[in-house]
């Protein structure tokens, strides 16, 4: 089955960079289609996407934190990477990694468990 | 690419019919028949309940429905249940940047 789990910090300070890690497990992401994407929540706010890479390196950013984000995997370890500069207490939230199973049917059918990072100094 | 509309919260009493509306642009859901919907209860991670507007995944309840008109898709729980009692939320694909989240919707089981 597929299984997806976030890995980073808990804690980071304003301006300093975030790096989360998604391991997952039950589908190789060099299967044609296959995507990874990261949504995030703020506490007790919506949702929103931030990145996703599909199994060709393509990747996509919203466009609203473009210039921050940089989403990389390592199809060997069955892992996807995102980095996000400059750090912000506004950017205090759980960060979700999720499964896209095809570009043409874009939708997040499995997700991990969500890690939450505060950011404070 | 801004935020898909959402009332904030909906309510029905259990065994009734509840919809909620997810309102965007002709840019994302008036544009592609790719909108999906996820339940979410306190604590857990999002739950994936139809995707491409219509289609149940697997395990999902027949009283999830989905539909769309225009710019406004919209989700329907029949025969409502105390189970049911979360937040939702619409997504939906926009091209380049490729999804949209909706603002989220609270449904409460009176």
């Amino acid at each position: 089955q597929i299984t997806l789990k976030e890995s980073g910090p808990t804690l980071v300070k304003p301006t300093q960079t975030l790096t989360l890690t998604c391991t997952f497990s039950g589908f190789s992401l060099s299967t044609s289609g296959v995507g990874v994407g990261w949504i995030r929540q703020p506490p007790g706010k919506a949702l929103e996407w931030l990145a996703l890479i599909y199994w060709d390196d393509d990747k996509r950013y919203s466009p609203s934190l473009k210039s921050r984000l940089t989403i990389t995997k390592d199809t060997s370890k069955n892992q996807v990477v995102l980095t996000m500069t400059n750090m912000d207490p506004v950017d205090t939230a759980t960060y979700y990694c999720a499964h896209s199973i095809s570009s043409s049917s874009p939708h997040f059918d499995y997700w991990g468990q969500g890690t939450l990072v505060t950011v404070s100094s | 690419q801004s935020a898909l509309t959402q009332p904030a919260s909906v309510s029905g009493s259990p065994g009734q019919s509840i919809t909620i509306s997810c309102t965007g642009t002709s840019s994302d859901v008036g544009s592609y028949n790719l909108v999906s919907w996820y339940q979410q209860h306190p604590g857990k991670a999002p739950k994936l309940m139809i995707y491409e507007g219509s289609k149940r995944p697997s395990g999902v309840s027949n009283r999830f429905s989905g539909s769309k008109s225009g710019n406004t898709a919209s989700l329907t729980i029949s025969g409502l249940q105390a189970e049911d009692e979360a937040d939702y939320y619409c997504c939906s694909y926009a091209g380049s940047s490729p999804y949209v989240f909706g603002t989220g919707t609270k449904v409460t089981v009176l």
